[in-house]
């Protein structure tokens, strides 16, 4: 079975400093893994994909994540937070089109002035 | 670009009532996920179907059926409320059936039991 943990439940940095929010997987085959962003009280939008292409990634509003199978790692970067990148972070994995979706416990970023 | 759309976006039920979500997938996205997600939460799968059929299962309870209509939409019917239902309830949508992998996500259901 796949699983997905994400190392920091709140992350906080300040407004123009790097953010990395890390996520680790397991799996069995090889996985295809998501970040999504969520706003308070809204829908969660799609920020990047990996699904066995190239291994750096680059999504939505200037974040990328570097899939690393030696360290079962996907971590997302963005070189300079803004105020508006304030949110909760999920990584995800699936391992069949079609099929579900398992998702981290979320990462809450706070981006301060 | 067209999203996938829920309704109703609000609910609230009593324990013991039934509720009917509904979820229109993106155009020509034949795959249709529901998810729910408690406060402070991560997203569950509950279940999906791809061309009306179900294709996954997750922990969706007795109490909870789905379908997929022949236009593709969805709807969750969930009886005997109970308060631990209380959640969003996403939906998503994905297109190719056997080769999507991204899902989109629908503004979700808030449905309050009390």
């Amino acid at each position: 079975a796949q699983s997905v943990t994400q190392l920091g439940s709140h992350v906080s940095v300040s407004e123009g400093a790097l953010v990395l929010l890390r996520c680790n997987y397991s799996s069995s085959v090889p996985p295809y893994l998501f970040w999504y962003v969520q706003y308070p009280n809204q829908g969660l939008q799609l920020l990047l994909k990996y699904t066995s292409a190239a291994t750096l990634v680059k999504g939505i509003n200037g974040f990328e994540a570097e899939f690393k199978k030696s360290e079962t790692s996907f971590h997302l970067t963005k070189p300079s937070a803004h105020m508006s990148d304030a949110a909760e972070y999920f990584c995800a994995v699936s391992v069949q089109a079609g099929t579900a979706l398992i998702f981290g416990k979320g990462t809450t970023l706070s981006v301060s002035s | 670009a067209a999203g996938v759309i829920q309704s109703p976006r609000h609910l609230i039920k009593e324990k013991r009532e039934t509720a009917t979500l509904k979820c229109y997938p993106i155009p020509r996205h034949d795959t249709v996920y529901w998810y729910q997600q408690g406060p402070g939460q991560d997203p569950q799968f509950l279940i999906s179907f791809y061309e009306k059929m179900q294709s996954d299962k997750g922990s969706i309870p007795d109490r909870f059926s789905a379908q997929q209509f022949s236009d593709y939409h969805s709807e969750l019917n969930m009886s005997s409320l109970e308060l631990g239902d209380s959640a969003l309830y996403f939906c998503a949508s994905s297109s190719g059936g056997g080769t999507a992998y991204e899902q989109y996500f629908g503004p979700g259901t808030r449905l309050t039991v009390t």
